[in-house]
């Protein structure tokens, strides 16, 4: 019954691989996010989704896409993965686009070697 | 746009002893104000959150909060740390413009002394 779920929890792979880790919600929410927290821990927002809307688009490198085939999912592809893309990747969910707080998933951890 | 000030990367209190963490914020209106606790290897727990009312929130944990908009400041209490409050603390302020997003702080680690 986990609110916020993300898959893979680890993800190692090679410079120049294409990946996608999936995230899903069961809270009912209209709102998404995908957030990038380095290496010092800095939290930062990429992308948020609201009923499969793109509603905020940092300025973060095409090679990220983001999509959502429901309101449910909220998934993020990226191509050819560079080192410095390793992070922890945390998607969050939230009632809708007001700004109410987030609920987060337990991240991703990406290795890119 | 908003923006979040945590002064202290890492605090270091005994177990037993009283918390406080600093937070600082920059918002034209009123803002949102929420704190998140993340354990190591965890996703961010919500402690608590400010929108409006009285400046004094309870959260989770035995964890308050106070709202002080003199010094725009949102900073974290408890009164008696236990061992498992170790952790990483985020201190975030959202707007009341529906297309803003939430702005993390940088954080602070929490190290409990036996």
């Amino acid at each position: 019954d986990t609110a916020v779920s993300q898959t893979p929890k680890y993800l190692v792979t090679q410079m120049g691989n294409d990946k996608s880790i999936k995230c899903e919600q069961n809270l009912g929410h209209d709102t998404m996010y995908w957030y990038k927290q380095d290496s010092k821990k800095f939290l930062k927002i990429m992308f948020s989704y609201n009923n499969k809307e793109l509603i905020i688009n940092e300025t973060v490198p095409n090679r990220f896409s983001p999509k959502s085939p429901d309101k449910a999912h909220l998934n993020l592809h990226i191509n050819s993965l560079e080192l410095g893309d390793s992070a922890v990747y945390f998607c969050a969910s939230s009632p809708d686009r007001a700004n109410v707080e987030a609920f987060f998933g337990q991240g991703t951890r990406l290795t890119v070697v | 746009a908003q923006s979040v000030t945590q002064p202290d990367i890492h605090i270091t209190v005994s177990e037993g002893a009283s918390l406080e963490l600093r937070c600082n914020y920059s918002y034209g209106a009123t803002p949102y104000l929420f704190w998140y606790v993340q354990s190591p290897g965890q996703g961010l727990q919500l402690l608590l959150k400010y929108f409006s009312g009285d400046t004094l929130v309870q959260g989770i944990k035995g964890f308050e909060a106070e709202f002080k908009r003199s010094q725009s400041s949102f900073n974290l209490r408890k009164p008696s740390v236990h061992w498992s409050d170790a952790a990483e603390y985020f201190c975030a302020v959202g707007a009341m413009n529906r297309d803003d997003k939430i702005i993390f702080g940088k954080g602070t680690r929490l190290h409990i002394l036996p």
